[in-house]
């Protein structure tokens, strides 16, 4: 099945400054999603990518699915303490009525 | 802004006692979910449940757990005889559709700890 690798694992950034996260997977991506979790709640849909090059922005949050469709990149521009918390990649999982998920990757922001 | 519900926020139960946990999907979505995420991993599927059938299950889901729809806005997952390995943050799930593009929207969880 899908698995997605997401790096780095934190992030530790000082407010005002852009940071990037990455989501690889092993095989051929079909829907890409962005969610981000606070400790111990529930997880927060933040966007879904699923062409080849597709580029979406929400706020200061850009999310982009390579051409090849095996790898997503988040970009945060000039961070901010709300941004902090977990980001996670999710993706379709072949065809099976589910989502897959990387390991997440945890956002500080020091002000 | 339509949201998916969870109860109870947080149970303790004893290892072998059953627990029912609760879900109320946002009202026009037609597929729903369960994950788990074990302290410190990944989130997990379980499964998910479309015209009152289960589509699709994990490994993880055996016997003990069942699911059930038991009116038109309820979705609970029963465990049956908990084990202290189901301790975890379980999170309902529901979407519009089914994969491919569907965007699941998550419940704020429920903290299950088995003692």
């Amino acid at each position: 099945s899908q698995e997605l690798e997401q790096s780095p694992q934190s992030l530790i950034v000082q407010e005002g400054k852009n940071l990037t996260i990455n989501c690889t997977s092993s095989k051929t991506l079909y829907g890409l999603y962005w969610y981000k979790q606070k400790y111990g709640e529930g997880l927060i849909f933040l966007m879904m990518l699923q062409k080849g090059g597709e580029e979406k922005s929400h706020e200061k949050i850009t999310a982009k699915l390579d051409e090849k469709k095996q790898q997503s990149s988040l970009h945060i521009t000039a961070s901010q303490p709300s941004h902090a918390g977990i980001y996670l990649c999710g993706a379709d999982d072949q065809g099976a009525q589910k989502l897959v998920f990387g390991q997440g990757t945890r956002l500080t922001i020091n002000p | 802004e339509p949201e998916v519900t969870q109860t109870p926020s947080h149970q303790v139960t004893q290892m072998g006692q059953e627990v029912i946990l609760r879900c109320v999907p946002i009202s026009n979505h037609l597929y729903f979910y369960w994950y788990r995420q074990i302290l410190g991993q990944k989130v997990e599927f379980l499964v998910s449940f479309y015209n009152n059938e289960i589509s699709e299950k994990s490994e993880i889901f055996d016997d003990q757990f069942s699911v059930e729809r038991p009116d038109g806005s309820n979705f609970t997952l029963k465990i049956r005889s908990t084990k202290l390995e189901d301790s975890a943050m379980y999170f309902c799930a529901s979407s519009v559709r089914g994969v491919p593009y569907n965007e699941q929207f998550f419940g704020p969880g429920t903290r299950l700890t088995v003692l």
